[in-house]
C-alpha cells in the first residue's frame, strides 16, 4: 500500500461546476497536508494546506481534512479551464523530515 | 524577493559527460530537497539536506551525488551521464518540518 493515495484520473469537469479530488493516506500520526497544483512541465505550486480537522476554504478553493478516516480532499468551485493540470496531495508523516506525495489527479475542465 | 534558482533549466547532453545541476535559494530555509520526475509521472526523491554537511540519500536509487558546503546552494553531480538520466530535476526548500515547500522551476535533463 502506498503512503499516500489519490485517483490518477483523468477527472474530467464541465466548466462552472465543482471538481472533488481525495486522498487517503497511510500514517495515522500525519501532521500537515498540502494541495500543490502542477501545469504540465512546469514545476509544484502550492495551493493550501490543512492542519486540523475540518474544512478550509481559499476563494474557489476548499480543503477538508478527516484524521479518524486518513483522508485529505480538495473541492474546485467553479472549475475553469486554467484548472486544467494535477494536482498533488503531500503530507508530512509523524516521523521524518520528508513530505511524502502522492500520484497526482489529473484534472481536465472542458469548456 | 525570496526565491529558489535552477540552472541550467534546459541541458541537452552526450552519453558520459559529467554535469551539475545547480539550485541556490534566498528564501533562508534550512532543509532542501532534490526530485526526479519523468513526464506525467510522479514525482521522486532523490537527496535531501537538513542543513550544511548534511545530505542523505532519498526513496529512489540514483546515481547522482549532492554536497551541501553553504546553507544557499545544494548542486547535484552525475558523474558520467546516461540516456536513462533524462528527465526534469526539480528542487526545493522547506524551513519547519510542518511548513510548506517550495519548488524551483526545474532543470529538464536530456542525454543523448
Amino acid at each position: 500500500q502506498k503512503e499516500v493515495e489519490q485517483n490518477s484520473g483523468p477527472l474530467s469537469v464541465p466548466e462552472g461546476a465543482i471538481a472533488s479530488l481525495n486522498c487517503t493516506y497511510s500514517d495515522r500520526g500525519s501532521q500537515s497536508f498540502f494541495w500543490y497544483r502542477q501545469y504540465s512541465g512546469k514545476s509544484p505550486e502550492l495551493i493550501m494546506f490543512i492542519y486540523s480537522n475540518g474544512d478550509k476554504e481559499d476563494g474557489r478553493f476548499t480543503a477538508q481534512l478527516n484524521k479518524a478516516s486518513q483522508y485529505v480532499s480538495l473541492l474546485i468551485r467553479d472549475s475553469q479551464p486554467s484548472d486544467s493540470a494535477t494536482y498533488l496531495c503531500a503530507v508530512t508523516p509523524a516521523a521524518g523530515n520528508k513530505l511524502t506525495f502522492g500520484g497526482g489527479t489529473r484534472v481536465l475542465v472542458k469548456p | 524577493e525570496a526565491d529558489i534558482y535552477q540552472t541550467p533549466r534546459y541541458l541537452v547532453i552526450g552519453t558520459g559527460k559529467k554535469i551539475t545541476l545547480e539550485c541556490s535559494q534566498t528564501m533562508g530555509h534550512d532543509k532542501m530537497y532534490w526530485y526526479q520526475q519523468d513526464p506525467g509521472m510522479e514525482l521522486h526523491l532523490i537527496h535531501y539536506s537538513y542543513g550544511v554537511n548534511s545530505t542523505e540519500k532519498g526513496d529512489l536509487s540514483s546515481e547522482s551525488t549532492v554536497s551541501r558546503i553553504r546553507t544557499e546552494h545544494f548542486p547535484l553531480t552525475l558523474e558520467s551521464a546516461r540516456p536513462s538520466h533524462t528527465s526534469q530535476y526539480l528542487c526545493a526548500t522547506r524551513q519547519g518540518l510542518s511548513d510548506t515547500q517550495y519548488f524551483g522551476p526545474g532543470t529538464r535533463l536530456t542525454v543523448l
